[in-house]
């Protein structure tokens, strides 16, 4: 079966410090990923998705980057953190293209807290 | 652009009864799937039920049914025999039906579960 693992649960940052999530996935190959941003009290907003190895596309202009090293490794990144860059970060997955799974379902993993100081 | 609202951010009700989540979206697609995301307070995301534009049977896991109204653009969750457990954020989410495309979520309702 597949499964998602997003590290660290929590993180606590100063503002100008860089940043690094990760986010893999075990159990399929070639997987679509995802990252979402969750506000306080508020609906999920995409970030970043990739379909491949090295291929992102941006959903929102922000302080914050993606890349994709591995088919199944997703990292957020940052060069300094903004006081506005507090969250809650969620990465998801869904079946590639060429995949026999249903298509179209994203699951997702525990998320990290993100707190800016 | 595709948007979901969803105008109940609170709602309360006994165990056992049976609750009602609204959400309407608003799209000019015609290919398009719904899905229904629950957000415990650990936080993760769990999928709930998601239905197929051109199906028009309403989805339907265990407890958990919906009434997909595709002209009145409208996808509201029943949940059956509630129970405790169903404490959580409720999440109505869009996606386009080409490919897999991003999630389009609401605001979330707020579902209490009272003992």
């Amino acid at each position: 079966s597949q499964t998602i693992h997003q590290w660290p649960a929590t993180l606590v940052q100063p503002v100008g410090s860089p940043l690094s999530l990760e986010c893999t996935v075990e159990g399929t190959s070639n997987p679509n990923l995802y990252w979402y941003r969750q506000a306080a009290g508020r609906g999920l907003q995409l970030l970043f998705y990739s379909v491949g190895i090295g291929q992102i596309s941006s959903e929102v202009p922000q302080n914050l980057s993606a890349s994709r090293p591995q088919d199944r490794q997703f990292i957020l990144s940052s060069k300094k953190l903004l006081l506005s860059d507090s969250g809650f970060y969620l990465c998801a997955w869904s079946p590639g293209a060429w995949s026999r799974s249903i298509k179209n379902i994203q699951y997702f993993g525990a998320g990290t807290r993100l707190s800016v100081l | 652009a595709q948007t979901v609202t969803q105008s109940q951010p609170e709602m309360s009700v006994q165990e056992a009864e049976t609750v009602t989540l609204s959400c309407t979206y608003d799209t000019s697609e015609n290919n398009y799937y719904l899905f229904w995301y629950k957000q415990p307070p650990s936080r993760q995301m769990i999928l709930v039920i998601r239905q197929e534009a051109y199906k028009q049977q309403n989805a339907t896991e265990n407890r958990f049914s919906v009434n997909f109204q595709k002209a009145a653009k409208s996808f509201s969750l029943k949940i059956s025999d509630s129970q405790l457990g169903d404490t959580a954020m409720y999440f109505c989410a869009f996606m386009r039906g080409f490919g897999n495309e991003k999630l389009t979520f609401g605001t979330g309702t707020r579902l209490t579960i009272i003992p």
